[in-house]
């Protein structure tokens, strides 16, 4: 079982609210990532980050911003959501060396918005 | 278009049987990994393997790879009810860093 957290697990909201997706882990990983999956769906990797200060955006085009302020610490904000938004998002980290491929998801966050 | 895609998209089988799933992807990889997902969970690794290698496995895990066709496979032996999930595999091309593709996953349901 990976120690990497996503809170809420769940989340309901109105259209126009600001969130903010919390991730954090303890296992000291380099590299962050986000994804959003659509039920029954691929993966897409919409932010990700090398380390502290370090953010990038990934394949699919996001409207949420991302920050790296702590090493444990990788929160996705979305300014103001739309039912377009609903999804599922994921949080993964990965570390240095020779595990460096391998992946480590939290639980994720089930977004819907109204 | 995706890199990996998954056949087939679903898969029902009885507690007992083999499990066979596959992947193709369209450009060169440094590795391929399968990926499984609990119903509403995140993702859990299984297994990796290099470009440079062919077959790999772990415990009831098989895994193949062959580079000249694009394709990978991830075979399940003596399936149980606990391996109902979707299973992803994810490929790290060439040059991406540590960026993982995945496909669009095949869910598996082992009937008791």
């Amino acid at each position: 079982e990976a120690d990497i957290y996503q809170t809420p697990r769940y989340l309901v909201i109105g259209t126009g609210k600001k969130i903010t997706l919390e991730c954090s882990q303890t296992m000291g990983h380099d590299k962050m990532y986000w994804y959003q999956q659509d039920p029954g769906m691929e993966l897409h990797l919409i932010h990700y980050s090398y380390g502290v200060n370090s953010t990038e955006k990934g394949d699919l085009s996001s409207e949420s911003t991302v920050s790296r302020i702590r090493t444990e610490h990788f929160p996705l904000t979305l300014e103001s959501a739309r039912p377009s938004h609903t999804s599922q998002y994921l949080c993964a980290s990965s570390p240095r060396g020779a595990r460096s491929d391998t992946q480590y998801f939290g639980p994720g966050t089930r977004l819907t918005v109204l | 278009s995706q890199q990996g895609e998954e056949d087939p998209q679903a898969l029902s089988i009885q507690e007992g049987e083999n499990a066979t799933m596959n992947c193709s992807y369209k450009t060169s990889i440094n590795n391929l990994q399968w990926y499984r997902q609990n119903s509403g969970r995140g993702l859990v690794h299984l297994i990796l393997i290099r470009s440079n290698e062919r077959e790999k496995h772990s415990g009831r895990l098989r895994v193949t790879l062959d580079t000249s066709k694009k394709s990978s496979s991830l075979l399940i032996t003596a399936s149980r009810a606990a391996d109902t999930a979707s299973y992803f595999c994810a490929t790290r091309v060439n040059n991406a860093g540590n960026m993982l593709t995945f496909g669009g996953g095949t869910r598996l349901m082992v009937k008791p």
